[in-house]
């Protein structure tokens, strides 16, 4: 079965400094993979997708992240954070032949200080 | 097009009832996906419908079902609620058989007291 794992439960930065999350899974063969932010009280919002191709992917709202096969790693990184990007942000992959289903990480908590 | 809609927002329960949740999907989606999120366990899959067929079940009790209608529409249903049951539901509904980009809702907010 495939997992997703985040590391940083908390992260903090400061306001136009660069960001990365750390996002590890496993499976056996490339997966789909997502990353979503959720604002307090809110649902998933999708930032960007990897299906296959090109390994740097760009997403919503300035945010990119980079596939690393051999690392099995989809970190997702902003070159200067703003104040609104204050919320948690997960990671989940789905499977190929597998319909909908997604398996989420245990999500990044970001705090940006002003 | 309108997103992902569910209803109620927030309910709050008493254990042993019963809950009934909705979820309208994007139009022209045809698979909803249901989720529960909460502080201790994250966001678990609770099971995938599919024109009308459920597809992908999750590991949850039997006493969470689900439906759907021609219409994609979906319900969730939980019965005998237990404590642990409060969360936050999300549904999610996805433009493809496979793929699966989800698009969430807001999710019901539900309490059991």
């Amino acid at each position: 079965a495939q997992s997703v794992t985040q590391p940083d439960i908390h992260i903090t930065v400061s306001e136009g400094a660069s960001l990365e999350l750390r996002c590890n899974y496993s499976y056996g063969a490339t997966p789909y993979l997502f990353w979503y932010v959720q604002s307090p009280g809110q649902g998933l919002q999708l930032l960007l997708k990897y299906f296959s191709g090109d390994t740097l992917v760009q997403g919503i709202k300035g945010f990119e992240a980079e596939f690393k096969r051999s690392q099995s790693s989809f970190n997702l990184r902003k070159p200067s954070v703003h104040w609104s990007d204050a919320a948690e942000y997960f990671c989940a992959v789905g499977v190929t032949g597998g319909g909908n289903k997604l398996t989420f990480g245990t999500g990044t908590q970001l705090k940006v200080e002003l | 097009k309108a997103g992902v809609t569910q209803t109620p927002r927030y309910l709050i329960k008493t254990r042993g009832q019963q809950v009934t949740l909705s979820c309208s999907p994007i139009s022209g989606h045809r698979s909803v996906s249901w989720y529960q999120q909460t502080p201790g366990q994250g966001l678990q899959f609770l099971f995938e419908y599919f024109s009308e067929t459920q597809r992908n079940k999750g590991n949850f009790p039997g006493r969470f079902s689900g439906r759907q209608f021609s219409n994609s529409r979906s319900e969730m249903n939980v019965s005998t609620l237990e404590l642990g049951d409060s969360a936050l539901y999300l549904c999610a509904s996805s433009p493809e058989e496979g793929g699966c980009i989800q698009y969430f809702g807001a999710g019901t907010r539900l309490s059991v007291l």
